[in-house]
């Protein structure tokens, strides 16, 4: 079974600075993806970013952009120029190269962007 | 179009009551999911259909927990005889056929008192 860690239970960041949220996992497959996701206060959760483990390139979107290290099994995510409305939980998700869709999540990280 | 909806979004239940949850996909997306998350921890996986076919339930933690799709497109999960132990926040999320990414709905948060 896989297995999701999030070693940050809570983080803070000042407006317009770089944070950079961990994630580890423990998987035996050799193709699978891995995902960054957004849940706000009270709002439902959504896709930061997302990464093919056969893709040796690291995702960036916008400002968001991961470190993965495939041996390490380490998936990191950082913020760049951080905004008020990064505020949120931070959930880190794995999901097997199936069809079957099942995600695995960590338990999350909760960043506050401080004006 | 249209998001991923859930209803209701609150729902509170008497230890031993019945409930049951809706989940409205996105129009087209053949995948459905059910997760459960508790206070202060990351979702986790309930079940999964693709069409009306359920292809994965492991993740239902008793047989009080039950999930159809009869037509393919709107979803219900139920639970039977509710315990303290499942007040959570159930989430619903759709994709396309072998989509990777999942539409998350908002949620339901069951307080059984």
């Amino acid at each position: 079974a896989q297995t999701v860690t999030q070693s940050q239970p809570e983080m803070s960041v000042q407006e317009a600075e770089t944070v950079t949220l961990s994630c580890t996992y423990d998987t035996s497959e050799s193709n699978y993806y891995l995902f960054w996701y957004k849940q706000p206060p009270s709002r439902q959760m959504i896709l930061v970013i997302r990464q093919e483990a056969y893709k040796q390139q690291n995702a960036t979107e916008n400002r968001f952009s991961v470190n993965f290290q495939k041996a390490a099994k380490s998936f990191s995510l950082k913020i760049s120029d951080s905004q008020l409305g990064d505020t949120a939980m931070y959930f880190c998700a794995f999901m097997k190269d199936t069809n079957a869709g099942k995600s695995t999540f960590g338990d999350g990280t909760t960043l506050t962007v401080k004006p | 179009g249209a998001g991923v909806s859930q209803s209701p979004r609150y729902k509170v239940a008497k230890r031993g009551q019945d409930v049951a949850l809706r989940c409205d996909p996105i129009s087209g997306h053949v995948s459905l999911f059910w997760y459960q998350q508790a206070l202060g921890q990351g979702p986790e996986f309930l079940t999964y259909f693709q069409n009306e076919a359920q292809l994965d339930k492991s993740g239902l933690p008793s047989d009080r927990f039950f999930a159809e799709r009869p037509e393919g497109s709107v979803s219900t999960l139920k639970i039977q005889r509710t315990q303290q132990e499942d007040s959570a926040v159930y989430l619903c999320a759709s994709s396309l056929v072998h989509g990777v990414e999942q539409y998350f709905g908002p949620g339901t948060r069951l307080t059984v008192t």
